[in-house]
């Protein structure tokens, strides 16, 4: 089963605008990333954030990490129509020696020019 | 080269065929992984190896066979699929993590697989 659920499913904002996307998990992680897909291709990484820290930025982006709520954010600021893609958050439950990703539902993100 | 690449791009087969799709990656990665993504859906992981051993095996129906014959190389070998096994099937390859440490996963573009 999967373990993040996403929020919103679908979002759709006018260029420049800011996007934000929401993920929730249920068990403890060891860390939360997160990924882009274009539509019909492979996914992107985007930022990784550890279960230690609380906020992040890379560019455009700025990713924050509540574990007590076991939630996580992405912001996308000044978005593009480029930006138009599906995003997906991604834990890695801790589960003794295995490694594995579980993504998240995903949003559909759509940039209106 | 950060680079996974995919093949076939896309593959149409029967029930009754056998096919292989097959992922290459040279970024010296020793973890490998196959997913399988249903239309507006996430990536469901299936297989992963470690150092060309499988590690993880989703509870795959054995219709799908995977293989790791070196570290560069993963395949998916079908065989007597169903209909609904119809996706896009992703490779992806990471460094093999380290007591919890955070790694990111590259991926390929994916195999757009078509069952009639």
């Amino acid at each position: 089963s999967q373990q993040g659920e996403e929020d919103p499913q679908a979002l759709s904002i006018q260029e420049g605008e800011n996007a934000t996307m929401n993920c929730s998990y249920k068990t403890s992680i060891n860390n939360l990333q997160w990924y882009r897909q274009n539509s019909g291709r492979g996914l992107v990484h985007l930022i990784l954030i550890r279960s230690n820290e609380r906020e992040k930025h890379s560019g455009r982006l700025r990713v924050t990490l509540d574990t007590s709520k076991k939630s996580s954010s992405l912001l996308i600021t000044a978005s593009r129509a480029a930006d138009t893609a599906s995003y997906f958050c991604a834990t890695d439950p801790i589960i003794q020696g295995a490694q594995k990703l579980v993504f998240g539902q995903g949003t559909r993100l759509t940039i209106n020019p | 080269d950060t680079e996974v690449t995919q093949t076939p791009k896309h593959l149409v087969m029967g029930m009754t065929n056998k096919k292989s799709l097959k992922c290459e990656q040279h970024m010296g990665h020793r973890a490998m992984y196959w997913y399988k993504q249903k239309a507006k859906k996430p990536p469901e992981l299936m297989f992963v190896y470690s150092y060309e051993k499988l590690s993880i095996n989703e509870s795959v129906p054995s219709r799908f066979s995977p293989e790791c014959p070196n570290s560069s190389l993963l395949n998916l070998h079908l065989h007597a699929l169903q209909p609904e096994d119809s996706a896009l099937y992703l490779c992806a390859s990471s460094p093999v993590p380290m007591a919890g440490g955070p790694y990111e996963q590259y991926f390929g573009p994916g195999t757009r697989l078509t069952v009639t």
